[in-house]
């Protein structure tokens, strides 16, 4: 059971290049989260899939796609990497319906670097 | 405008001692509330949660309390081990949020010596 994992670790981009970055989880959760980490501001949310078949727009969407291939997997796409997008990336999952509370499960993260 | 605030950016104590971090927010919808703690090149972990309907939550040494009148969080570390040596994470969801949607505060570095 590997709960969250990511692909890859580590990236470094060019200005203008773009990327996807896989997330899978194992843990039969409906909802899944794709986050970045930067100095001084905690952890912000990038998008958001409820469910299979859905995606939503979180606190900082702009520069960002995202695909919810089937319950498992949910990618982030960078389709015109920006030096501001350097950040931690790390997604989550939860096993939620329509009620807060529930704990989500992180994964370990790909830090990207884009020059 | 920062919802979920950790105003002290790291805190030091002794092996031993009590480690005390604190959170506040500014949103009277949360109702639910999460410390995660996260150790570098890793990523954050579930460490203790407390809902709107209590002001305290005990696991082992783990104790989080909730001052809803203040808008106020603290975790309680005792005693504090070199392994809780990480960033500290509060978070908190609001009722009615679709699924779930957490929001963090800044991270606190604790760093416990010997």
């Amino acid at each position: 059971n590997a709960g969250v994992t990511q692909t890859p670790k580590f990236q470094v981009l060019k200005t203008g290049q773009s990327m996807t970055l896989q997330c899978a989880q194992d843990m039969n959760h409906n909802s899944m989260y794709w986050y970045r980490q930067d100095p001084g501001m905690g952890l912000r949310l990038i998008y958001y899939s409820a469910s299979e078949g859905t995606t939503d727009k979180g606190e900082v969407p702009n520069g960002y796609n995202v695909s919810r291939l089937n319950k498992r997997e949910f990618s982030l796409r960078l389709e015109s990497a920006a030096p501001s997008q350097t950040s931690v990336y790390f997604c989550a999952s939860s096993d939620l319906g329509l009620a807060s509370g529930n704990e989500q499960f992180f994964g370990p993260g790909t830090r990207l670097t884009v020059l | 405008d920062q919802q979920v605030k950790q105003n002290s950016p790291s805190l030091s104590v002794q092996e031993g001692r009590i480690s005390i971090l604190n959170c506040d927010y500014t949103n009277s919808m949360f109702d639910y509330f999460l410390w995660y703690k996260k150790y570098p090149a890793e990523g954050p972990t579930f460490l203790i949660s407390i809902s709107s309907i209590k002001d305290k939550n005990e696991d082992g040494r783990f104790t989080v309390f909730l001052n809803k009148s203040a808008k106020h969080l603290s975790l309680h570390i005792v005693p504090s081990q070199p392994g809780d040596s990480a960033v500290y994470f509060c978070a908190a969801s609001a009722r009615g949020t679709s699924y779930g949607k957490l929001t963090f505060g800044q991270g606190t570095i604790l760093t416990v010596h010997p």
